[in-house]
C-alpha cells in the first residue's frame, strides 16, 4: 500500500528555534513535494525534489531515496512560519499513472 | 503572471443537487489536477487532466467527474451531492504532467452541502 507518514503531527517552537519535520513513505517514488498551508486554505509549494537537497531562504529540504525519508528544516523560525506543512509524494505506479498521495500534515506554531 | 484562479470561492448546496467548479491554470500550464481536502481525510487526489484528457484518477465515486478545455481551463462536477462532499476543493496547475513538475495551487472552492 502506498503510504505517507509525517511526524510530528503538532509542533510548537519559540521564535529563533531550528525546526525539523519528517516524512516517510512506503515504496518507490518519482518526486516528493513539501507544501505549506496557512489558515484560510491557500497552499504554496515550497519544494519539489527527487534526490539530494534544496534550499530556499531559511528553508531546507532533504531526501534520502534509499531510506525513503525526507526532512524539511526551518532555520531561525519566525511566527510567520506558523502553518500546516504537508508532505506529498508521487508514487511511481508504472506507465503514466502518477498519483499524488499526501501526508496528514504537521501543524507548526512558532511563538514570539 | 497571474496565478491559478478558482470560481466560485464559496458555495452552499443542498443534498441531491449537482455542482460545477471551475479552475483556470497559470498561462502556459497544460496540466490541471484536482484535490479534495476534508478535516477527516486530509488532502486526496481526485483527477489530473492534460491536453483535454484525463490522465490519472483517484479513488472517488463516479459522481465526481471533470473535463479540460482546449485553453487548459478545467471544470469538475459533482452530481447527487452528499453531506460528506462538504470540503475544500483545490486545483493545481503545472507545466506538464507526469509527476516531476512543480504544482501551483489555487485558493480553493469551499463547498458546503446541507
Amino acid at each position: 500500500k502506498n503510504e505517507v507518514e509525517q511526524s510530528p503531527q503538532n509542533l510548537t517552537a519559540q521564535e529563533g528555534e531550528f525546526i525539523t519535520i519528517n516524512c516517510s513513505y512506503s515504496v518507490g517514488i518519482s518526486a516528493l513535494h513539501w507544501l505549506q498551508q496557512h489558515p484560510g486554505g491557500g497552499i504554496v509549494s515550497l519544494f519539489m525534489l527527487s534526490s539530494g537537497k534544496k534550499k530556499h531562504g531559511r528553508l531546507i529540504a532533504t531526501i534520502n531515496i534509499q531510506e525513503k525519508h525526507s526532512s524539511l528544516h526551518i532555520t531561525a523560525s519566525h511566527p510567520r512560519d506558523s502553518a500546516v506543512y504537508i508532505c506529498a509524494v508521487r508514487f511511481n505506479s508504472g506507465g503514466s499513472n502518477y498519483k499524488l498521495t499526501f501526508g496528514k500534515g504537521t501543524l507548526l506554531t512558532v511563538n514570539p | 503572471k497571474a496565478g491559478v484562479t478558482q470560481t466560485p470561492r464559496y458555495l452552499i448546496k443542498t443534498r441531491g443537487q449537482q455542482v460545477t467548479l471551475s479552475c483556470s491554470p497559470i498561462s502556459g500550464h497544460r496540466s490541471v489536477s484536482w484535490y479534495q481536502q476534508t478535516p477527516g481525510q486530509g488532502l486526496q487526489f481526485l483527477f489530473e487532466y492534460f491536453s483535454e484528457t484525463q490522465r490519472n484518477k483517484g479513488n472517488f465515486p463516479g459522481r465526481f467527474s471533470g473535463r479540460q478545455f482546449s485553453n487548459s481551463r478545467s471544470e469538475m462536477n459533482v452530481s447527487t451531492l452528499e453531506l460528506g462532499d462538504s470540503a475544500l476543493y483545490l486545483c493545481a496547475s503545472s507545466l506538464l504532467n507526469g509527476g516531476n513538475y512543480e504544482q501551483y495551487f489555487g485558493p480553493g472552492t469551499r463547498l458546503t452541502v446541507t
